[in-house]
């Protein structure tokens, strides 16, 4: 069975500031894993995605991931935190190409 | 721009009503999903669909059933609507086809039973 955990449901920094979001997964297969963003009152926008081959992800809005086997985590960075990137972040995983288990979420906030 | 199709942003409606939420998609997707979310509780699989004609109960599909008649169609049907089905509901699609792995979401309904 699959199942993601996100440490941490508020994160709060400040403009400029390195974003980081926690997120670990386990999987009986080698997984596929993904971050989405979700704006007030909208569905989820796939981020980045991990399928195969790089293990460092880089996704829009210069996010990026980097899949870490031997700690079975997928983390989301940001060098530079934008008022704009407020929202709440699910990490997924799945260990097919069907269905994803989603974490509870991280709700991000910047801080001017 | 490929998207998922929600008919509807904002519901009300009665208790004990039937309820169809609609989902369309133009991406020639395989698989279809139906969420709930609700704040506290994250995201949670109601139905979901590999194909045509094909439905799988997800982790809460108690008062819910679905339809998938066309590939690009996907149905949430609420027999008899109750207040604790009041919630945002999330239609979602992907490929069949890991590297093309993701979803991709619908913008939502916002269903209020009254």
């Amino acid at each position: 069975a699959q199942s993601v955990t996100q440490l941490g449901s508020h994160v709060s920094v400040s403009e400029g500031a390195l974003v980081l979001l926690r997120c670990n997964y386990s999987s009986s297969v080698p997984p596929y894993l993904f971050w989405y963003v979700q704006y007030p009152n909208q569905g989820l926008q796939l981020l980045l995605k991990y399928t195969t081959g790089a293990t460092l992800v880089k996704g829009i809005n210069g996010f990026e991931a980097e899949f870490k086997k031997s700690e079975t985590s997928f983390h989301l960075t940001k060098p530079s935190a934008h008022m704009s990137d407020a929202a709440e972040y699910f990490c997924a995983v799945s260990e097919d190409a069907g269905k994803s288990t989603f974490g509870d979420g991280t709700t991000l906030t910047v801080k001017p | 721009d490929v998207k998922v199709t929600q008919s509807s942003r904002y519901l009300v409606k009665r208790t004990g009503e039937k309820v169809f939420l609609e989902c369309v998609q133009d991406m020639d997707h395989e698989n279809m999903f139906w969420y709930r979310q609700d704040p506290g509780l994250g995201l949670r699989l109601i139905y979901f669909s590999y194909d045509v004609k094909m439905k799988e109960k997800g982790d809460i599909p108690e008062g819910y059933s679905v339809s998938r008649e066309k590939k690009e169609r996907f149905s949430l049907i609420l027999e008899s609507a109750s207040t604790n089905q009041t919630s945002m509901y999330l239609c979602a699609s992907s490929s069949e086809i890991p590297y093309r792995g993701g979803y991709t979401f619908g913008s939502g309904t916002r269903l209020t039973v009254v």
